[in-house]
């Protein structure tokens, strides 16, 4: 069975743009988590949707937002980049969220110049 | 607030065993566990539930400790490919939901 993907693999962009990642959940899947990892920390939660709907937002600014489609994947948002965006973006989906396990797809590295 | 793991980082032999704990200032009711390699993403080890009930897929086992809001993972005879970061993870039970990772335990296995 495939695993979660995401797109891009990697993506450079400069200070001021927006940025759009992409995520597909394993398949049956309906929760979809978006984390930020800065190079030596763990990852940092950014929002949770299930069913397509926010369930959840960690403490990121407004410039920050994300949507989940019917067919339960899921976009990432990122406007007015600045260079502190810059990071390892991970999906992670789960059967119903909440306390169920998390897989996590390989990760989108956006690096802002 | 985020878990705190201890240690922050060990060294291990081949087939020596490990503990890492995860502690929380706030009640948990679930705590899950991963483990991440340099330039891959997290990886699902286990979760425990309030309760006692526990899942997982590999040959890692967990303790859950409520009353004392603490997390043991036990990684007995080591191997090579149990390198890695290994961070507990809890959502949080306040206020709209949140997932919060700990701060992580770098363990390295030498042969």
């Amino acid at each position: 069975d495939a695993g979660v993907t995401q797109s891009p693999t990697h993506l450079i962009k400069t200070r001021g743009q927006h940025v759009t990642l992409r995520c597909s959940p394993i398949s049956g899947h309906k929760s979809v988590s978006w984390y930020q990892q800065v190079l030596g920390q763990g990852p940092q939660f950014i929002f949770q949707y299930y069913e397509k709907e926010e369930r959840g937002r960690g403490n990121f600014p407004d410039r920050f937002s994300a949507r989940q489609f019917p067919n339960y994947s899921s976009e990432l948002n990122v406007n007015a980049l600045l260079l502190g965006d810059s990071a390892l973006y991970l999906c992670a989906s789960s059967l119903l969220g909440g306390s169920y396990e998390q897989y996590f797809g390989p990760g989108t590295r956006l690096t802002v110049t | 607030q985020q878990p705190v793991q201890s240690p922050q980082a060990v060294i291990l032999r081949e087939g020596e065993d490990a503990v890492i704990n995860c502690s929380s200032s706030k009640a948990l009711y679930s705590v899950h566990w991963y483990r991440q390699k340099h330039g891959e993403a997290p990886v699902f080890l286990m979760i425990l539930l309030k309760g006692g009930e526990q899942k997982g897929h590999e040959k890692i086992s967990a303790s859950f400790n409520e009353k004392k809001q603490q997390s043991s993972l036990y990684l007995t005879a080591s191997q090579l490919s149990y390198s890695g970061t290994y961070f507990c993870g809890t959502e949080s039970t306040s206020g709209t939901y949140k997932y919060i990772f700990g701060t992580g335990t770098r363990l390295k296995v030498l042969a």
